[in-house]
């Protein structure tokens, strides 16, 4: 069974920084792009990275460029996102997604882990 | 201010038929393809349709997907109370290069 875990969020001050991790297993890593996607709590999707398989191509959401980094390591079945310079518009739930041939298309996801950025 | 625009609310009884827009342009939807997700409450989004009109395996064919320049269409036939839910599209834009997705449609079955 293909499963996603995060982990990693939690409440952090304005300006402060927060690592987030994916953990991928059931299906193999290292032939998927793979992707962040948050979700302001009753609000819509919006897309912040993606990654390739490999590791040397990354995208980001125009809002975070700068801020934010992805990564992955491969050996371990690993996502992350590094966040840094956290301001109070990037609280929500951040969901890693399978992201077969990259692009928009993600399946599946993970169930998130909620980042609150507030002093 | 979504890149991509979706109806907010759309409803229909039991049995029917919904269909559900979403617009763009040509840096998106109009040159790449188009995605769709189902959020059931409290549950994480749900792949219904890739690459604008093809089914992942599990997905029944009441689902389907179509594109027409820079608008595609969800279309949801054989409507259940199950199928309440929040319905997304999404694509990648090509000027932007990053993905985006619509502002989502809430999908009440009366």
């Amino acid at each position: 069974e293909v499963q996603l875990v995060e982990s990693g969020g939690g409440l952090v001050q304005p300006g402060g920084s927060l690592r987030l991790s994916c953990a991928a297993s059931g299906f193999t890593f290292t032939t998927y792009w793979m992707s962040w996607v948050r979700q302001v709590p009753g609000k819509g999707l919006e897309w912040v990275a993606n990654i390739n398989k490999d590791g040397s191509e990354k995208f980001y959401v125009d809002s975070v460029k700068g801020r934010f980094t992805i990564s992955r390591d491969n050996a371990k079945n690993a996502l992350y996102l590094q966040m840094n310079t956290l301001r109070a518009e990037d609280t929500a739930v951040y969901s890693c997604a399978r992201a077969p041939g990259g692009g928009i298309r993600f399946d599946p996801w993970g169930q998130g882990t909620l980042v609150t950025v507030s002093s | 201010q979504s890149v991509l625009t979706q109806p907010p609310s759309v409803s229909a009884a039991p049995g029917q038929k919904v269909t559900i827009s979403c617009s763009g342009s040509s840096s998106n939807i109009g040159n790449n393809y188009v995605s769709w997700y189902q959020q059931l409450p409290g549950t994480a989004p749900k792949l219904l349709i890739y690459d604008n009109n093809w089914r992942p395996s599990g997905i029944p064919d009441r689902f389907s997907g179509s594109k027409s320049g820079t608008s595609a269409t969800l279309g949801i036939t054989g409507l259940q109370t199950g199928d309440e839910a929040d319905y997304y599209c999404g694509s990648w834009d090509s000027s932007l290069s990053a993905g985006v997705f619509g502002g989502g449609t809430k999908l009440t079955v009366l």
